[in-house]
């Protein structure tokens, strides 16, 4: 059965503070690995990654997998109170066409 | 990008109703589409995989003949809760999967909050 496990499952910080949020993950025949990003209502995508050690970066936030290590971060630079949400990182297997496993999410404070 | 529209975003009901809720994809062909349900502050949690006119196929634990599911075109995808009680209260969502023009390939609705009396 795959698995996704995303650490810390909560965190409050102060805007300017930088963030890594960790995803972990067990998947069978492994085709990618995806960030998305929900505040109130549907997901929204962030990235997708599929080869290990390539950084993927849009604005202040960037992402990079480990495919050896089974293992994603995701890093918010100079957040904002804009950044609060919750942080979602799913898996897809091969051959799955989207069916994708998600993890429990980061839930994500940006005091000001 | 593409969209995916949902409706109802929210609805209430009482219990012993059944609510159909909606997903259409409305530039793309959807072949697949897939229902979620989520409970607060925990992760979206897939139910079924629906194909256009075939079956869905259902995630272990979820029961078919409650929550039935109808792909009867490329572009619309119905989830029915039947015979709703308060513990089916949740957040539904939708999704799709299509040709993007970035990486994205899973579009997501905008949900629906049922909330069952």
């Amino acid at each position: 059965e795959d698995k996704v496990v995303q650490s810390p499952l909560s965190l409050v910080v102060h805007e300017g503070d930088t963030v890594t949020l960790n995803c972990s993950y067990e998947v069978t025949n492994f085709r990618s690995l995806l960030w998305y990003k929900q505040e109130k209502k549907a997901p929204t995508f962030l990235f997708m990654l599929t080869s290990s050690g390539i950084e993927k970066k849009s604005g202040r936030l960037s992402s990079i997998l480990d495919k050896k290590e089974l293992f994603s971060i995701l890093n918010i630079t100079a957040t904002q109170t804009g950044d609060s949400a919750i942080y979602l990182c799913a898996v897809e297997p091969g051959g799955s066409n989207y069916k994708l496993t998600f993890g429990k999410g980061t839930l994500l404070t940006v005091n000001p | 990008g593409a969209v995916v529209s949902q409706h109802p975003s929210w609805v209430i009901c009482k219990s012993g109703t059944s609510v159909k809720i909606e997903c259409r994809s409305l530039d793309f062909q959807a072949t697949t589409m897939f229902w979620y349900r989520q409970f607060p502050k925990q992760s979206l949690m897939l139910m079924a995989t629906s194909n256009e006119g075939s079956k869905a196929t259902y995630e272990q634990g979820v029961e078919k003949d409650k929550f039935l599911i109808n792909h009867a075109s490329l572009t619309l995808s119905t989830l029915t809760v039947t015979s709703a009680h308060p513990e089916d209260s949740s957040f539904y969502i939708c999704s799709a999967s299509g040709t993007g023009g970035t990486n994205e390939k899973l579009f997501f609705g905008s949900g629906t909050q049922l909330s069952v009396l």
